[in-house]
């Protein structure tokens, strides 16, 4: 089965700085997809940013880019420039794709704050 | 605008009571999940659906059952509410197999049961 470890509960940045959030999944599979999501205080999840397994470049969403390592089976996501929206539960995931039953697991999350 | 909404945000329940959680998605969705959102713990999958009466249990689905017959809604069913089911439930949906794979969530519903 495949599991999804974030190793941070919680962390915080500066207005302006940068920040990396961990992740670290265990599969036996080499293909599948790698998500971040973010939940804002409102609630609604939304996605971040997704990487493909078999793509060797790292995903890029404006400030939000990814460290994709496929053999230490890592998947860290830097934000660059924070913003005070940035603030939110921060959720990496994995999926694996199947043509069928292809369940998406979560970590326990990262809560990221960041201060003025 | 892509959507999926569960049928409240807000329920509080009695203990024993039968409980039913609606998601509807608008998306021609394959897959749909229901999860619970504890602190701590992260979201915890409870049961997904590939397709229509498919189903598959996920790490914790003990005490619910879910219901797919059609498409565009997965319904979860706590038999007999529990107060350690006090929670935050989230559906979600996501296209089957496709490269541009995400999956979508609803806002959420906080149920209290008491």
């Amino acid at each position: 089965a495949q599991t999804v470890t974030q190793s941070q509960p919680e962390m915080s940045v500066q207005e302006a700085e940068t920040v990396t959030l961990s992740c670290t999944y265990d599969t036996s599979e080499s293909n599948y997809y790698l998500f971040w999501y973010k939940q804002p205080p409102s609630r609604q999840m939304i996605l971040v940013i997704r990487q493909e397994a078999y793509k060797q470049q790292n995903a890029t969403e404006n400030r939000f880019s990814v460290n994709f390592q496929k053999a230490a089976k890592s998947f860290s996501l830097k934000i660059s420039d924070s913003q005070l929206g940035d603030t939110a539960m921060y959720f990496c995931a994995f999926m694996k794709p199947r043509g069928g039953s292809e369940k998406l697991v979560f970590g326990k999350g990262t809560k990221l704050t960041v201060n003025p | 605008d892509v959507k999926v909404t569960q049928s409240s945000r807000y329920l509080v329940k009695r203990t024993g009571e039968k409980v039913f959680l609606e998601c509807v998605q608008d998306m021609d969705h394959e897959n749909m999940f229901w999860y619970r959102q504890d602190p701590g713990l992260g979201l915890r999958l409870i049961y997904f659906s590939y397709d229509v009466k498919m189903k598959e249990k996920g790490d914790i689905p003990e005490g619910y059952s879910v219901s797919r017959e059609k498409k565009e809604r997965f319904s979860l069913i706590l038999e007999s509410a529990s107060t350690n089911q006090t929670s935050m439930y989230l559906c979600a949906s996501s296209p089957l197999g496709r490269r541009k794979s995400e999956a979508f969530f609803g806002q959420g519903t906080r149920l209290t049961v008491v």
